[in-house]
């Protein structure tokens, strides 16, 4: 089954523990993508990657790392997590920005 | 700079009814791509329709139609007929191909969708 998971689907921290929220793609995608979901604000893109090795920032990369070693992994750090960094986050993968994004079902982060 | 609005924040009617979410885009491309997406109470994103610049013909899809207008720059969804499972938060978005290949995805706030029974 074509899908995105991430892990873990739920988490809450303290600021400042390190954490590293993990995305995997099994449709052999180039173009992967974390956004962060906030009330009022719909979604923001955080990072997206357009193939191994190549990443950029989207439009809220501050306090987030992203890494893409392989094709199919796209995992999403918060060296050091702030309370305003609670929020509901969502991978995503697709061919490119021209076709729809298959997205994952998302991890709610709380940091306390 | 690349903008997708939907004014509508909530919007509650009741079953059977017909019922429009509004979504007006700004950008300076000439190509770009618009798409809306189904967010249910469970907490997914389902895809639900993809348009690209070039075309501007009115889709259709079962009770769900879309209205797409360059000169006016929106992409209106008509839920024809609502039910109750069509309760959700729905999100209108806008990509475009920068130089060098880069890629940008922008979402509109969403407008959350009550059906009563």
């Amino acid at each position: 089954e074509a899908q995105v998971t991430q892990n873990p689907r739920y988490l809450i921290t303290v600021t400042g523990k390190k954490l590293t929220v993990t995305c995997s793609q099994n449709m052999n995608h180039e173009y992967m993508s974390w956004y962060r979901q906030d009330p009022g604000l719909g979604l923001r893109q955080i990072y997206y990657s357009m193939n191994v090795e190549v990443t950029d920032k989207g439009d809220v990369p501050e306090g987030y790392k992203v890494s893409r070693k392989e094709k199919r992994n796209f995992p999403l750090i918060l060296e050091s997590p702030s309370p305003n960094q609670t929020s509901l986050y969502f991978c995503a993968s697709s061919p490119g920005l021209r076709y729809e994004q298959y997205f994952g079902p998302g991890t709610r982060l709380t940091v306390t | 700079a690349q903008k997708v609005t939907q004014a509508q924040t909530e919007i509650s009617v009741v079953e059977k009814e017909d019922v429009t979410l509004d979504c007006v885009y700004e950008t300076r491309d000439t190509t770009y791509y618009l798409f809306w997406y189904k967010q249910p109470p469970s907490g997914e994103l389902v895809f639900l329709i993809r348009r690209n610049s070039f075309d501007e013909q009115n889709e259709i899809s079962g009770r769900y139609s879309w209205n797409f207008q360059k000169s006016t720059s929106s992409f209106n969804f008509t839920i024809t007929a609502s039910q109750v499972v069509d309760s959700a938060v729905y999100f209108c978005a806008l990509s475009r191909e920068l130089v060098q290949g880069a890629q940008k995805l922008v979402f509109g706030q969403g407008t959350r969708l009550t059906i009563n029974p």
